[in-house]
């Protein structure tokens, strides 16, 4: 079983609607959480941290179910420019520098 | 610079030739890190560095790669031999307080 296991999607989805992406993790002792956006043939940028109470960024908003380990990330009023690759990533252990893990990610795709 | 700086962006090498790939990371970043990237799929741990400590190689496919950071600065992966399967992005990414930055990795192809 993978650490980190996201839905490849691709999500087709018109432009306004709202999507929801969800990634499991196997590893209890993980401590932080984040999501990475990855635009087509470019490297992977934070979009932004899960913090265990959940949090909003704008259109988008992070949750976090540490006894499920699982999270999610939904996106409001889609953009087309939010057309890319959803990377959920993990880190373990306390450090803040030390080693993350990233799910193989979801592809979304927003049309007109 | 202000971000993370990798070279060459391309390589094209023959199979069972040398490559070196550079990394130059935000300065005053102490942990860095290499991932491979082959195409449709997700990122692959290489390895890590973090300060003077020991890097962890867990991720180094076969000892055929190899890296370094000097000065805890410029790191270098080296891959010798190169296989066709060797052939993907490979991403340098640079921390200081646990986000990571990546740099916009050297895409090799091994003919």
């Amino acid at each position: 079983r993978k650490e980190v296991e996201q839905d490849p999607g691709p999500f087709n989805v018109p432009e306004g609607a709202t999507v929801a992406f969800n990634c499991t993790y196997s590893n209890s002792a993980s401590q932080s959480f984040f999501w990475y956006r990855q635009d087509c043939r470019k490297e992977p940028k934070l979009l932004m941290s899960v913090y265990s109470s959940g949090n909003e960024d704008g259109r988008f908003t992070a949750q976090l179910n540490r006894a499920s380990q699982y999270i999610s990330l939904l996106i409001r009023d889609s953009k087309l420019s939010d057309s890319a690759t959803y990377l959920c990533v993990v880190r373990r252990g306390g450090g803040t520098a030390s080693k993350l893990t990233f799910g193989t990610g979801t592809r979304l795709q927003v049309t007109l | 610079g202000a971000g993370v700086s990798q070279s060459p962006s391309n390589k094209v090498t023959e199979k069972g030739k040398d490559v070196e790939l550079r990394c130059d990371p935000i300065s005053g970043h102490t942990a860095l890190y290499w991932y491979r990237q082959s195409l449709g799929q997700g990122l692959e741990f290489l390895i890590y560095f973090q300060g003077n400590s020991a890097p962890d190689k867990s991720g180094l496919p076969s000892d055929r790669f190899s890296a370094e950071r000097t000065g805890g600065s410029v790191s270098t992966l080296t891959i010798q031999r190169t296989q066709q399967e060797d052939s993907a992005v490979y991403l340098c990414a640079s921390s200081l307080v646990g986000i990571q930055y990546f740099g916009a990795g050297t895409r090799l192809s091994v003919l």
